[in-house]
């Protein structure tokens, strides 16, 4: 049961785009199309953004995506707005458990 | 108000025991499968444990298996992770929450703390 790999970092200007990558295996990113992501501010639980590797609960904004590639998936956050400043974790399904990435700190520079 | 009530943590020994209970109201708890997510001070979130939603089903991390169990009771709407042979290292907060789905709730967290 390993952890999924993401960036440890990642930053941003208002207005821009980034990507977080969350790399896996075929048993888990890859097996399922079952990948979430969550965003998490300092002393706060977490908040899915992302389940399904594509899908926004509602109330989520557009500017977050997600998509998948083999073992890897990515959350895209475009037009960064400085509320997105925080810490997220991508999610997978792995058959008869679930496995968190390490998360990645998005600063909005 | 949909919300998730975690209680039972605190302060425990190594090689003690804690039962923590998750509240929940507002939303039909029955038709739900329910997990725990820990988070160490300063570290990322780990899946614990999940139950399906009329409890005949559970699945854990291999750090807690054989250690802690998952139960829920839902004619009293709550979810329990009952934690024996604790060590050190489960020191966290642990949050109830349902997993990833179009309906997303999680609890404020409660601390665990595995010290002597």
């Amino acid at each position: 049961q390993s952890a999924l790999t993401q960036p440890r970092s990642v930053s941003g200007s208002p207005g821009q785009s980034v990507t977080i990558s969350c790399t896996g295996t075929s048993s888990d990113v890859g097996g399922y199309n079952y990948v979430s992501w969550y965003q998490q501010h300092p002393g706060k639980a977490p908040k899915l953004m992302i389940y399904a590797v594509s899908e926004r609960p509602s109330g989520v904004p557009d500017r977050f995506s997600g998509s998948k590639s083999g073992n890897t998936a990515s959350l895209t956050i475009s037009g960064l707005q400085a509320e997105d400043e925080a810490d997220y974790y991508c999610s997978s399904y792995a058959g008869t458990y679930r496995v968190f990435g390490g998360g990645t700190k998005l600063t909005v520079l | 108000e949909v919300q998730l009530v975690e209680s039972g943590g605190g302060l425990v020994q190594p090689g003690g025991s804690l039962r923590l209970s998750c509240a929940a109201s507002g939303f039909t708890f029955s038709s739900y499968r329910m997990q725990w997510v820990r988070q160490a001070p300063g570290k990322g979130l780990v899946w614990v444990s999940q139950i399906n939603s009329d409890g005949s089903s559970t699945r854990y991390a291999d750090s807690v298996k054989g250690r802690f169990t998952i139960s829920r009771d839902n004619a009293k709407n709550t979810l329990y992770l009952q934690m024996n042979s604790l060590r050190a290292d489960d020191t966290a907060v642990y949050y109830c929450a349902t997993p990833p789905g179009a309906f997303d709730i999680w609890g404020q967290g409660t601390m665990v703390t595995v010290s002597s």
